[in-house]
């Protein structure tokens, strides 16, 4: 079945530490996005990429970086510059002709 | 700044009852709006979408309703189920593809 799966489904991370979150989709899809959400808010938009290796920042791209190497696979990576990176993040990939998203179950990140 | 927000955070609604949630928009260039349904620990799963030509659509057991001279959108669910409970999103976009998202009502169906 064609679908988008992020993994690890849960993270721990040590401050100061870095940790990078998988994306991977096998829809064929170009565009893919990082999106982060915070308890009772909505999705804020981290980075985005149309097609391979092209990437934007989106509205929170601070303490966060990404890579676009291969159309299938999209990695977040959420760096020690990041003050308050506790959250749940979201990847979604969306087909060209459509305006749509299809997202991934989800990372829940937590520093301890 | 332009935002989507939604009315309510919250909607309680019996079981069979039918739902309605609403969602403010600010962008008047926004052209294609979409509601998501995201349950616990799970990702937002696509509802129905709307295009800014059309101002009601209907699904199976969902309505999404548009109205560009108040830019309000709604969604209303008939005979609500207990799987109908979770956090509704709506979302928009203005062509560059970039969807922007509300902060989300929670809906509880009542047993």
């Amino acid at each position: 079945d064609g679908g988008i799966t992020q993994s690890p489904k849960y993270l721990f991370r040590k401050e100061g530490q870095n940790v990078t979150l998988s994306c991977e989709q096998n829809l064929n899809h170009d565009a893919m996005y990082w999106y982060r959400q915070d308890p009772g808010q909505g999705l804020r938009l981290i980075y985005y990429s149309q097609i391979v290796n092209d990437f934007q920042k989106g509205d929170i791209a601070e303490g966060y970086s990404v890579s676009r190497e291969k159309k299938e696979s999209f990695p977040l990576t959420v760096t020690s510059a990041q003050k308050n990176p506790t959250a749940f993040y979201l990847c979604a990939s969306r087909d060209e002709r459509l305006a749509g998203y299809t997202f991934g179950s989800g990372t829940r990140l937590t520093v301890v | 700044g332009e935002s989507v927000g939604l009315h309510l955070p919250t909607l309680s609604v019996q079981e069979g009852d039918n739902s309605i949630i609403n969602c403010a928009y600010s962008n008047s260039a926004s052209d294609y709006f979409i509601w998501y349904k995201q349950e616990s620990g799970k990702g937002p799963q696509f509802i129905i979408d709307i295009r800014s030509n059309m101002d009601k659509r209907q699904g199976q057991r969902v309505t999404v309703l548009l109205n560009k001279t108040v830019k309000h959108l709604s969604l209303q669910i008939a005979a609500t189920q207990p799987g109908d409970s979770a956090v509704y999103f709506c979302a928009e976009t203005g062509g560059d593809y970039k969807l922007s998202f509300g902060a989300g009502t929670t809906v509880t169906v009542r047993a």
